[in-house]
C-alpha cells in the first residue's frame, strides 16, 4: 500500500527540540522530493521544507530557518524533521508529503501523511 | 514571498450547482498552480497541478483554468462529498506559498 507515516510529535516546552520521522511505503522513496507541510490549530497549510529525492538539495521557510533541519534515510525510507529551539508559533499538525512528480520541479504533493501534531507549550 | 489571495472565503451552494473558486498571486507564477481539497481532520488531497492537469483518481467534474496570476477551480455539479475547504499553492518561487483556503458549505 503506498502511504506516508509520520510519528514523533507531542507536547514540549518553548526552546525545547522534537525529531518528527515519516515512513514511506508503496512506491520508490528515493526517486521523490518529499516535504513537510504544517498546519496550525484552525488555520491553513504552511510550506515548511523540502528535500530532493537524493538528499543533496534541501530548502526552508523562512519562520524555521536556522532551526529546523530536514533530512531523509532512503536505506530506510524515512523522512526526518529535526527541529530545536521551538516557539508556541510552531504548535500545528505536521505533514510528510511525497511530490507528484519524480526529479522534476513541480513542487507539489499528491501523497500526504495523516499528521502528527507538536505543541509547544509551558 | 508570494502570497496568494483566495475568494470568497466561503461559497454556499446546492449540491448539483456549479461552484468556481478564484486564487490570486501577488505576482506571476506562470502556470506553477496547485488545488487541494482538504476536509476536517484529514489531510489534504491534490485535485489539480499545473493550474488545469487533474492529479490521478480526481473526477472530470473539476478542473482548473488560468495562468500569471489569475486561477479558477470549477467544480461542475457539486457532489455530497465536495463540500470541503479548497486551498491553491504556487510553487512557481521559494518559499512556496499556501492560499487561506476558500469553504464551500451546503447551501
Amino acid at each position: 500500500e503506498v502511504q506516508l507515516l509520520e510519528s514523533g510529535g507531542g507536547l514540549v516546552q518553548p526552546g525545547e527540540s522534537l525529531r518528527l520521522s515519516c515512513a514511506a511505503s508503496g512506491f520508490t522513496f528515493s526517486s521523490y522530493g518529499m516535504s513537510w507541510v504544517r498546519q496550525a490549530p484552525g488555520k491553513g497549510l504552511e510550506w515548511v521544507s523540502i528535500i530532493s529525492g537524493s538528499g543533496s538539495t534541501t530548502y526552508y521557510a523562512d519562520s524555521v530557518k536556522g532551526r529546523f533541519t530536514i533530512s531523509r534515510d532512503n536505506s530506510k525510507n524515512t523522512l526526518h524533521l529535526q527541529m530545536t529551539s521551538l516557539r508556541a508559533e510552531d504548535t500545528a499538525v505536521y505533514y510528510c508529503a511525497k511530490k507528484v512528480i519524480a526529479a522534476s520541479a513541480t513542487h507539489c504533493f499528491d501523497l500526504w501523511g495523516q499528521g502528527t501534531l507538536v505543541t509547544v507549550s509551558s | 514571498e508570494i502570497v496568494m489571495t483566495q475568494s470568497p472565503a466561503t461559497l454556499s451552494v446546492s449540491p448539483g450547482e456549479r461552484a468556481t473558486l478564484s486564487c490570486r498571486a501577488s505576482q506571476s507564477v506562470s502556470s506553477n498552480l496547485a488545488w487541494y481539497q482538504q476536509k476536517p481532520g484529514q489531510a489534504p488531497r491534490l485535485l489539480i497541478y499545473g493550474a488545469s492537469t487533474r492529479a490521478t483518481g480526481i473526477p472530470a467534474r473539476f478542473s482548473g483554468s488560468g495562468s500569471g496570476t489569475e486561477f479558477t477551480l470549477t467544480i461542475s455539479s457539486l457532489q455530497s462529498e465536495d463540500f470541503a475547504v479548497y486551498c491553491c499553492q504556487q510553487y512557481n518561487n521559494w518559499p512556496l506559498t499556501f492560499g487561506g483556503g476558500t469553504e464551500v458549505e451546503i447551501k
